[in-house]
């Protein structure tokens, strides 16, 4: 039973386009969204998160959106750099419980 | 600062074989996680520690599964009698537990590949 999901396993965008990635959940008492961008034989590196209070939440070029209602959050990257590629996790917690669940995971190449 | 370590990054073992990862989470983490990554999936949760104190195990796979923090620090997780479905990369995350919804800091991972 897969609470998150991201169902696009790869995405391809030019360099200086915005980058969309998705991310769908199941689990209504989730209260708590992250993103991590991990890089080959790396551990996952945190990007930005979202509390279910909010709808948006913005740093620097990166930009999570939250719809509850749809149990849907996206994360945009404008303008996309080369270094941006890499594989983007989805996460979430919640229920008073730390520990996070993960999507499969989104392989972002940046095109020069 | 230093951020969490982990220990050895790479582990070849003979099925049967037992081993331990260690990890150093960031210096006065409260809280610290273990997960599992399978080639092409998202991590999976294993474990977490408040201080010392283990209080969740739920996705320990099976009673081979063991892990330690016996100071609040540094953590060990073993596995007895390895099989080649263990063979994945073990993540290690802390979090300071400063406020209720915290971000979690991940070490390198080490990669355990069971022959």
């Amino acid at each position: 039973d897969q609470q998150v999901k991201q169902n696009s396993p790869s995405l391809s965008v030019q360099e200086g386009r915005i980058s969309i990635l998705n991310c769908d959940y199941t689990n209504s008492m989730f209260d708590y969204f992250l993103w991590y961008k991990k890089y080959p034989a790396e551990g996952p590196t945190f990007l930005i998160s979202i509390s279910s209070i909010k709808d948006k939440n913005e740093d620097g070029r990166f930009t999570v959106f939250l719809n509850k209602s749809a149990k849907h959050l996206s994360l945009h990257i404008v303008p996309s750099q080369p270094g941006d590629s890499a594989v983007y996790f989805c996460a979430a917690s919640g229920n008073g419980n730390e520990k996070l669940t993960f999507g499969t995971g989104t392989r972002l190449t940046i095109i020069p | 600062g230093a951020g969490v370590s982990q220990s050895p990054r790479y582990k070849v073992a003979k099925r049967g074989q037992d081993v331990a990862l260690r990890c150093d989470p960031i210096s006065g983490h409260v809280s610290l996680f273990w997960y599992q990554q399978a080639l092409g999936q998202g991590p999976e949760f294993l474990t977490y520690f408040q201080n010392e104190a283990q209080l969740d195990k739920s996705g320990l796979p099976s009673d081979r599964f063991f892990a330690e923090r016996p100071e609040g620090s540094v953590s060990t997780l073993k596995i007895q009698r390895t099989q080649q479905e263990d063979s994945a990369v073990y993540l290690c995350a802390s979090s300071p537990r400063l406020a209720f919804q915290e971000t979690q800091y991940f070490g390198p991972g080490t990669r355990l590949l069971v022959l």
